[in-house]
């Protein structure tokens, strides 16, 4: 079956820190991962999507890190400000019947305090 | 216009009401998706349309029924739900649904109550 698991399952952190949050997954077969940040009530909003063939990628202060042997990634955050407390939510799309299908993580809820 | 809109905001129903959520994109993207999300929940993926077709149906019940009158929109009509289906139900597009590597979309969520 296929899983993703994150951790943290939640973060505090003080305003300007930095952060990792961590993904692991079991989805095979494997298209691509992203990560994605939702405000409460909201829908999510990309910040990073990586292919088997990706080791880095950044979006500003979002820096995502993919090792496809052992089938983790991480988001680490720089800098933090007030404005990334949100959940932070890892997708890996596998394939199935010519369809993509996602598979979600339970997401890490970040709070950043001043 | 790059934004996924979905109407209403909020929705307060009873278990015999009839209603619909609506969604609309103007992309040009050929997928659609609906997502039901519980608090503090990840997405659950419920439906999905390819070229205005149904291809994915998550074993959804049947009073959850989508429908897709164009490539531009996307409804979800409910009939005889429970109070546990109340949650956040998110739409979302993608460009093309035959490309793994295409960024999905989501619009800002219409919060179900069903009393």
């Amino acid at each position: 079956k296929n899983q993703v698991e994150q951790s943290p399952q939640s973060l505090i952190i003080l305003e300007g820190k930095n952060c990792t949050l961590q993904c692991n997954y079991t989805v095979s077969p494997f298209s691509n991962l992203r990560w994605y940040k939702q405000d409460t009530g909201r829908g999510p909003v990309s910040l990073t999507i990586m292919t088997f063939s990706e080791n880095t990628k950044s979006n500003g202060r979002y820096t995502a890190t993919l090792d496809a042997d052992t089938k983790q990634s991480s988001l680490h955050i720089t800098a933090s400000q007030l404005s990334d407390s949100a959940s932070y939510i890892c997708v890996v799309i596998g394939s199935a019947g010519g369809s993509y299908i996602p598979t979600f993580g339970r997401g890490t809820s970040l709070i950043v305090h001043p | 216009d790059t934004e996924v809109t979905q109407t209403p905001k909020h929705l307060v129903m009873g278990m015999t009401n009839k209603k619909s959520l609506k969604c609309e994109q103007h992309m040009g993207h050929r997928a659609m998706y609906w997502y039901k999300q519980k608090a503090k929940k990840p997405p659950e993926l419920m439906f999905v349309y390819s070229y205005e077709k149904l291809s994915i149906n998550e074993s959804v019940p049947s009073r959850f029924s989508p429908e897709c009158p164009n490539s531009s929109l996307l409804n979800l009509h409910l009939h005889a739900l429970q109070p546990e289906d109340s949650a956040l139900y998110l739409c979302a597009s993608s460009q093309d649904p035959g490309l793994s590597y295409n960024e999905q979309f989501f619009g800002p969520g219409t919060r179900l109550t069903v009393l």
